[in-house]
């Protein structure tokens, strides 16, 4: 059973154009959401991640936009460039348990010159 | 800060034969360390959950025998795969809970062929 389930699988954007990646969840008891970037052959580095007391957050050319009441949280890449292509994953947790994330399938983002 | 050092990125061993993967937090204490294996293309699939001192904890349909995990100490978490056999072959990445704004750091994973 897939706890988070991710869209797109794979997305290809033109450079300076925004990259949107979606992820939902079902259980409401998560309250982390880290969006990890990795390179092939490289562990998952953190990206960005918030938690659900807020809608927004943005680092850089990086948002997340989260809607608790749809169970919906999204990546936006804005500005897109080349050094951005890569596999994105979505997680969530629950922060007090220390329990382990729980990752979407991964979307393979590929930005054109 | 709060980096997980593993190694080796890369190993190729004959089957039958056992590989030892180690994972180091390097400037922080990691009392929890999570075993991942990633197939090609695919997501992180949790196989253990490792804290120090005790005995791992093995995700559903993960062979205990198989893939020996020792956390000796805060700092060392070691994921062993015994007896190797081709389908073993993957992507293993490990995980630290590094305490900071509730953050994981990722190890930068071993690529394990076994032929």
């Amino acid at each position: 059973q897939q706890q988070v389930k991710q869209s797109p699988q794979s997305l290809i954007v033109q450079k300076g154009g925004i990259s949107i990646i979606n992820c939902a969840y079902e259980n409401t008891a998560f309250d982390y959401f880290p969006w990890y970037q990795q390179f092939p052959g490289k562990g998952p580095a953190l990206l960005i991640a918030i938690r659900p007391d807020v809608s927004e957050k943005k680092e850089g050319r990086f948002t997340i936009s989260f809607n608790k009441s749809a169970k919906q949280f999204s990546l936006h890449i804005m500005d897109s460039q080349p050094g951005d292509s890569a596999t994105y994953f979505c997680a969530a947790s629950i922060r007090h348990t220390g329990n382990q994330f729980y990752f979407g399938t991964g979307t393979s983002l590929t930005v054109i010159p | 800060g709060a980096v997980v050092s593993q190694h080796p990125s890369r190993v190729i061993c004959k089957s039958g034969t056992s590989v030892k993967i180690e994972c180091r937090s390097l400037d922080f204490q990691a009392t929890t360390m999570f075993w991942y294996r990633q197939f090609p293309k695919q997501s992180l699939m949790l196989m253990a959950t490792s804290n120090e001192g005790s005995k791992a904890t093995y995700e559903q349909g993960v062979e205990k025998d198989k893939f020996l995990i020792n956390h000796a100490s805060l700092t060392l978490s070691t994921l062993t795969v015994t007896s190797a056999h081709p389908e073993d072959s993957s992507f293993y990445i490990c995980s630290a809970r590094t305490g900071r704004e509730y953050g994981y750091t990722f190890g930068s994973g071993t690529r394990l062929t076994v032929v």
